[in-house]
């Protein structure tokens, strides 16, 4: 399974847009990308999911260059709600998944 | 339709006691997955199983076992309960058909476990 690291924390102010990126430099060509939003004491809820290039939803975009080693989760014009740890996943969603420590996300007015 | 639910909600055990969590998937999926998750930490595998056959395994000691029945629901069994198995257990369910599918698994909310 592909090793990803991404930043521990992060900080925002209400109506910004953040990104949030991913390294993940072991990436395999079958791997997939996955991002998943865990509130206090739920489960993990799916995001996104892309294999290349730029993949967009009702929630969020997800930006993968070429080279695929990285990757980007951008929200837009966040709100006190999207409070969270928000996990980079990379790898195939029909086995086992592999969740690091994601990164902690705290949105101020 | 309904996600992924969960019961009991929250449990309180003792040492050395026994337990059993279930789980019902989303209508249609057939792969369950097992995932404990520490305060802190991120979620960590412990069992997958498709079409009642266990597909993959975390590193966890025997006391942790599994099955899912034929209607795709499942149980996390863990006996001999030790203080360190207080976390939050989370089920997943997923279309994947193989170990290859990407699709992703979705999570339900968990039963919150403690140990005294």
């Amino acid at each position: 399974l592909a090793k990803t690291t991404q930043p521990i924390s992060m900080d925002s102010y209400e109506g910004q847009e953040v990104n949030i990126t991913c390294s993940h430099n072991n990436i395999a060509t079958n791997d997939y990308i996955t991002w998943y939003q865990q509130f206090p004491s739920q489960g993990p809820r799916f995001i996104i999911q892309g294999y290349k290039t730029k993949v967009t939803n009702e929630v969020a975009s997800l930006f993968i260059p070429a080279d695929r080693k990285s990757s980007t989760l951008s929200l837009p014009r966040v709100s006190l709600s999207d409070t969270a740890v928000y996990y980079c996943l990379v790898g195939l969603s029909g086995y086992a998944l592999n969740f690091g420590k994601g990164t902690s996300l705290l949105v101020t007015p | 339709d309904a996600g992924v639910t969960q019961s009991p909600t929250h449990l309180i055990k003792t040492r050395g006691q026994h337990v059993t969590l279930r789980c019902s998937p989303i209508s249609g999926h057939k792969s369950v997955s097992w995932y404990q998750q520490v305060l802190g930490q991120g979620p960590q595998f412990i069992f997958q199983y498709y079409e009642k056959e266990e597909r993959g395994r975390g590193n966890f000691p025997d006391r942790f076992s599994a099955r899912q029945f034929p209607n795709y629901s499942s149980e996390l069994n863990v006996n001999a309960l030790l203080l360190g198995d207080s976390a939050l257990y989370l089920c997943a369910s997923s279309l994947s058909l193989f170990s290859q599918d990407p699709r992703p698994q979705h999570f339900g909310d968990g039963t919150r476990l403690s140990i005294l």
